[in-house]
């Protein structure tokens, strides 16, 4: 059984850039959320997907997007990236209302 | 909002210590809790899942409490090991997929 992995692992873009941040569930995990953790934060939540629906949301602009795939990987896309968007950010999946498996993480730094 | 809390933020005790942590939380809309332990540079590792008011649950060394009505939840480690040493979080969920969680304590275990 493979756990959650996430790619890539490390990230440099520029201010104004758009981003794709890549994640594959643990088999057979049908719910995906993703978090951004700032330094010294908590991780705040982005979104969720389940059956490759959206299905939650926390206080994220919509320059933040997501996307679920048939196999459960899931994306999550920031456009117009800014200073602030510097993070690392986490992918964790789930079985109904279970513990959640977390991925690595990517670490995204805006210049 | 849920607003999760956790103290103390950080800590060092000697090898062989006992220690607790405490995780506050708001006892309205509560759904469940749960305790991460995160090494750094690995990901996030599931230790409980607590929905229950009075549950006590144990893992090896590690123990957890949850009071639902007062809003909190302690993590207890008894005889601490260096291997002990990391950042412990824990996520309050006010529904099935939104988990808010606390900045996490930092635990370093002096041998």
């Amino acid at each position: 059984e493979t756990g959650v992995t996430q790619s890539p692992t490390h990230l440099i873009k520029t201010r104004g850039q758009q981003v794709t941040l890549r994640c594959s569930s643990q088999s057979g995990h049908n719910t995906v959320s993703w978090y951004q953790q700032a330094l010294g934060q908590g991780p705040q939540f982005i979104f969720q997907y389940y059956r490759e629906e959206e299905n939650g949301r926390g206080n994220f602009p919509p320059r933040f997007s997501g996307l679920q795939f048939p196999n459960y990987s899931s994306e999550l896309n920031v456009n117009a990236l800014e200073l602030d968007d510097s993070a690392l950010y986490l992918c964790a999946s789930s079985l109904t209302s279970g513990s959640w498996n977390f991925g690595p993480g990517t670490r995204l730094l805006v210049l | 909002i849920l607003n999760v809390e956790q103290s103390p933020q950080s800590l060092h005790v000697q090898e062989g210590d006992s220690t607790n942590f405490t995780c506050s939380f708001p006892s309205s809309n509560f759904y469940a809790l749960h305790w991460y332990r995160w090494e750094t540079a690995k990901s996030p590792e599931a230790l409980f899942v607590m929905t229950l008011n009075g549950d006590e649950k144990k893992k090896g060394r590690i123990s957890a409490t949850l009071n639902t009505k007062e809003g909190y939840s302690y993590l207890y480690i008894k005889g601490s090991q260096p291997e002990d040493s990391a950042t412990y979080l824990c996520a309050c969920g006010a529904g099935t997929y939104k988990y808010i969680f606390g900045t996490g304590t930092r635990l370093k275990v002096l041998a």
